[in-house]
């Protein structure tokens, strides 16, 4: 079976902290992408990053990082000197296959809600 | 480019009311999918399409139906509202690999909110 889980439902920080997203899954698949999109209050989700299962290099864009662990199945996500405008759902997710073969199924996690005070 | 677009943003029904949600994306993406979010739930699958003239289940299509005749529109339906279809929905669209197997980022549109009393 495939699962995304992420533990923390709610997070508050102070702008200028940094602060990690966790994201666990678990999948049989051999090949297998995840990816992290953002809802911000407005509702739309915005894709953020994909990770491939053959690549574990971290991956630092601005201010966000992404720490993806074959071995513990997981692949968090920290925000550095977090801002206002960081305040957002984020929801992780995992590629698979439907049944029948057909392709790019995503399974989301719940999402954290993340909110950065001022 | 708009991206993907979705018709209505909002929408009130009554139990038994019938409708349809119309989404439309410019990129010429092979694949559109619809799900539905819900508090606590992340978002859950409903139908999705690989392709113009095709459809298939996702995690949670009763209640629902759709059609893809034209490659850029993907249209769900909903024949008899219930209560329980109260939600935000999101359409989303993907390229397709050369080789049939795709793993690309979706592309989401901006949701629908529907409220069924």
């Amino acid at each position: 079976a495939q699962k995304v889980t992420q533990a923390q439902t709610e997070i508050s920080v102070v702008e200028k902290e940094d602060v990690t997203l966790d994201c666990v899954y678990e999948t049989r698949d051999t090949t297998y992408y995840l990816f992290w999109y953002k809802q911000p209050p407005s509702g739309e989700l915005v894709f953020l990053i994909r990770r491939n299962s053959f690549d574990e290099q971290n991956e630092i864009s601005g201010r966000y990082s992404w720490n993806f662990q074959k071995s513990t199945s997981s692949f968090n996500f920290t925000i550095t000197a977090s801002q206002v405008v960081d305040s957002a759902v984020y929801f992780c997710a995992l590629s698979g296959v439907w049944e029948g073969g057909a392709t790019n199924k995503l399974i989301f996690g719940t999402g954290t809600l993340l909110a950065v005070q001022p | 480019n708009a991206g993907v677009t979705q018709t209505p943003k909002f929408r009130v029904l009554k139990t038994g009311q019938s409708m349809t949600l119309l989404c439309a994306q410019d990129m010429n993406h092979e694949y559109m999918y619809w799900y539905r979010q819900d508090p606590g739930m992340g978002l859950r699958l409903i139908h999705y399409s690989v392709g113009e003239g095709t459809t298939a289940k996702g995690e949670v299509p009763d209640g629902y139906n759709v059609s893809r005749l034209k490659k850029q529109n993907f249209l769900l339906g909903l024949e008899s509202a219930a209560p329980s279809q109260t939600s935000v929905y999101f359409c989303a669209s993907s390229y397709s690999s050369r080789q049939g197997r795709s793993y690309n980022e979706q592309f989401f549109g901006p949701g629908t909110r529907l409220t069924v009393l």
